[in-house]
């Protein structure tokens, strides 16, 4: 089993749909969690960091399930520019950071 | 823009020679990170300098070295190099005193193309 996995997708959905993204760990020891997003060609820039109590940010949600060891990201009100990469991040207790391989969203008109 | 710069921006190499990628990191940055970027998949780490210190590494081996100078900027040098080296790599910097709690700050990258 991967450390982090993601479903690459892409998922394709209309503006203005909300659309969740999990990603499941392995480690139980990890120690912290992100989203970052990644456009065509571009660089990852951090998103938002996932809390154990939940966190949201506009129409972003991430939230984390440490039960079940996965991470997910909620996105609302879908906009075209929310099409990108979207990756996890898994801090270990090593203090080494997994990417997952990333989940594709395409937002449609 | 993050304020991490990367050079070159593309390089083509073949198997077995040596490369050299450099990286400065954002103003007031004491940390960064190296990761390599195959087509389709996720950044994986290969290692992080702290004040010109390595700082962890990732499942790389030893021919991929790397150094940090005075100034926080780097280098990532990969020897005898391998078809499978071909790859994106990004440099990250964070204001962390090592580790990955601060936010990384990514360069726009180095493609890296093996014949």
């Amino acid at each position: 089993r991967k450390e982090v996995e993601q479903d690459p997708g892409p998922f394709n959905v209309p503006e203005g749909a909300t659309v969740a993204f999990n990603c499941t760990y392995s480690n139980s020891a990890s120690q912290s969690f992100f989203w970052y997003r990644q456009d065509c060609r571009k660089e990852p820039k951090l998103l938002m960091s996932v809390y154990s109590s939940g966190n949201e940010d506009g129409r972003f949600t991430a939230q984390l399930n440490r039960a079940s060891q996965y991470i997910s990201l909620l996105i609302r009100d879908s906009k075209l520019s929310d099409s990108a990469t979207y990756l996890c991040v898994v801090v270990g207790g090593s203090y080494i950071p997994t990417f997952g391989r990333g989940t594709s969203l395409i937002v449609h008109p | 823009e993050t304020g991490v710069t990367q050079s070159p921006t593309h390089l083509i190499k073949t198997r077995g020679q040596q490369v050299t990628l450099r990286c400065s990191s954002q103003s007031g940055h004491n940390t960064v990170s190296w990761y390599q970027q195959a087509l389709g998949q996720g950044p994986q780490f290969i290692f992080q300098y702290y004040r010109e210190e390595e700082n962890g590494r990732g499942n790389f081996p030893p021919r991929f070295s790397g150094l940090q100078f005075p100034n926080y900027s780097s280098e990532l040098n990969v020897n005898a190099l391998e078809l499978d080296d071909s790859a994106l790599y990004l440099c990250a910097s964070s204001a962390a005193t090592g580790g990955f709690e601060d936010t990384q700050y990514f360069g726009p990258g180095t493609r890296l193309t093996v014949l």
